[in-house]
């Protein structure tokens, strides 16, 4: 078992529509992080939540992270097809000798045209 | 300009041929740390150091090693490996450890072993 459950693992939509993906935890973070992730490449960041209840925006892209900071959702308005990626979300856990990131399992999502 | 570099991108091995995977950063970042990235599991991490002789085990370290001896270099050796090291494997910097340490990933080395 995952400490960050991501959902769906696959989304395949139509150019046009909105997607929520969603990043849930039992464990609460200090931070969460969402990456992208192109094929052929390392994963490059989208954005940080650090504070519980705060929200996000880059264009289309809202990002919640929950009051708890156990969970977290990223939304796409009128996906286009250059949103088709990796989405991964990332946690914050302070460990012993530093801080680590967990990540979630990912969503896959394509955009068709 | 800023950036993670690996070496090699792909690699085909046999079992139990020791390699290593080179990765190289130009940030002066403190925080190194190496990933598997495998179907479904998301990325997984290996070892992480904090600084050049300071390194620690990250969720997954068995049957691989690291060191940390130049800031701007963090190898993973893997002794023997074995078909279950199959993998993508990113290297990736930042900053610190801290609450917004944004990770710099490198371009990723796929592993194949036989």
């Amino acid at each position: 078992t995952q400490l960050l459950e991501q959902s769906p693992q696959f989304l395949s939509i139509q150019e046009g529509e909105n997607l929520t993906v969603y990043c849930n935890s039992s464990s609460v973070f200090s931070s969460l992080q969402w990456y992208r992730q192109e094929p052929g490449e390392g994963p490059v960041l989208l954005v940080t939540v650090v504070t519980g209840g705060e929200v996000k925006k880059l264009k289309r892209l809202t990002f919640q992270f929950g009051d708890a900071r156990k969970d977290s959702s990223l939304h796409i308005t009128a996906a286009q097809p250059g949103d088709t990626g990796l989405y991964l979300c990332a946690g914050d856990l302070v460990r012993n000798a530093g801080n680590m990131l967990t990540f979630g399992g990912g969503t896959r999502l394509m955009v068709k045209p | 300009e800023a950036q993670v570099t690996q070496n090699p991108r792909y690699l085909i091995t046999v079992t139990g041929k020791k390699l290593t995977v080179t990765c190289s950063q130009n940030m002066n970042h403190e925080y190194m740390s190496w990933y598997r990235q495998d179907p479904g599991l998301g990325l997984r991490q290996i070892y992480y150091s904090m600084n050049v002789e300071v390194t620690d085990k990250g969720d997954v370290p068995e049957g691989y090693k690291v060191s940390r001896k130049e800031k701007r270099n963090f190898p993973l050796i893997l002794e023997s490996p074995s078909p279950n090291q199959t993998s993508l494997y990113f290297c990736a910097s930042s900053w610190t450890g801290g609450p917004y340490n944004e990770q710099f990933f490198g371009p990723g080395t796929r592993l194949t072993v036989l």
